[in-house]
């Protein structure tokens, strides 16, 4: 039972190149998303998906792009990768929330993160 | 906009000793939910304990427990009997149904042998 996993665990850029974050869940969660965590900033929302071929900005959804072809892949890329993209990238999943009742549908589960450094 | 704010950065606590951390939250909606995260360092987040907003009896989980305070918009987190594993960031989090969790700023909690 593997739950979310990211995909690579490390990588380092050079500034400008380009990389793709691959987050897969086999728990057939409607939703998912991508955080980036900063010392003192706590998780940041980047994307998010509510379903299969549909994505939503965050927060902070600048310089980076997502997709969702298939309902337990979710990619993450960096076009052109900045020194200030440097950080801890969390790939997250969850039910789809029916209501109230449904308070298990509204619990994350996380990836173990991925540490990206672009120089 | 919904906002998700933990006034401690820091806390401390001796261990088998009792701590609580403080959340507070801006909304103005009736139905949501709110959660407390751990992350270890081993960087996996984990859920904690949760909580819905339409239930007054405060969520309890073992030696973790929630103090649900709605009118004040306040859920702050009791850790009973702290544990040296209990040392970890601990973060907040807020999510209305078919929406998106927001979270805070974390709070890291330090166990002093």
């Amino acid at each position: 039972n593997a739950g979310v996993t990211q995909t690579p665990k490390f990588r380092v850029l050079k500034t400008g190149q380009s990389m793709t974050l691959l987050c897969a869940q086999d728990m057939n969660h409607e939703y998912m998303y991508w955080y980036r965590q900063d010392p003192g900033m706590g998780l940041r929302l980047i994307h998010y998906s509510v379903g299969e071929g549909t994505t939503a900005k965050g927060e902070v959804p600048d310089g980076y792009n997502v997709s969702r072809l298939k309902k337990q892949n979710f990619l993450l890329g960096l076009e052109s990768a900045a020194p200030s993209q440097t950080s801890v990238y969390f790939c997250a999943s969850s039910e789809f929330g029916l209501g109230t009742g449904e308070l298990r549908a509204n619990v994350l589960t996380f990836g173990a993160g991925s540490r990206l450094t672009v120089l | 906009a919904q906002t998700v704010t933990q006034s401690q950065p820091e806390m401390s606590v001796q261990e088998a000793e009792t701590v609580t951390l403080s959340c507070t939250y801006d909304t103005s909606e009736s139905d949501y939910y709110l959660f407390w995260y751990k992350q270890p360092p081993s960087r996996q987040m984990i859920l904690v304990i949760r909580q819905e907003a339409y239930k007054q009896q405060n969520a309890t989980e073992n030696r973790f427990s929630v103090n649900f305070q709605k009118a004040a918009k306040s859920f702050s987190l009791k850790i009973s009997d702290s544990q040296l594993g209990d040392a970890a960031m601990y973060f907040c989090a807020y999510k209305r149904p078919y929406d998106k969790v927001i979270f805070g700023p974390g709070t890291s909690l330090s166990v002093i042998p």
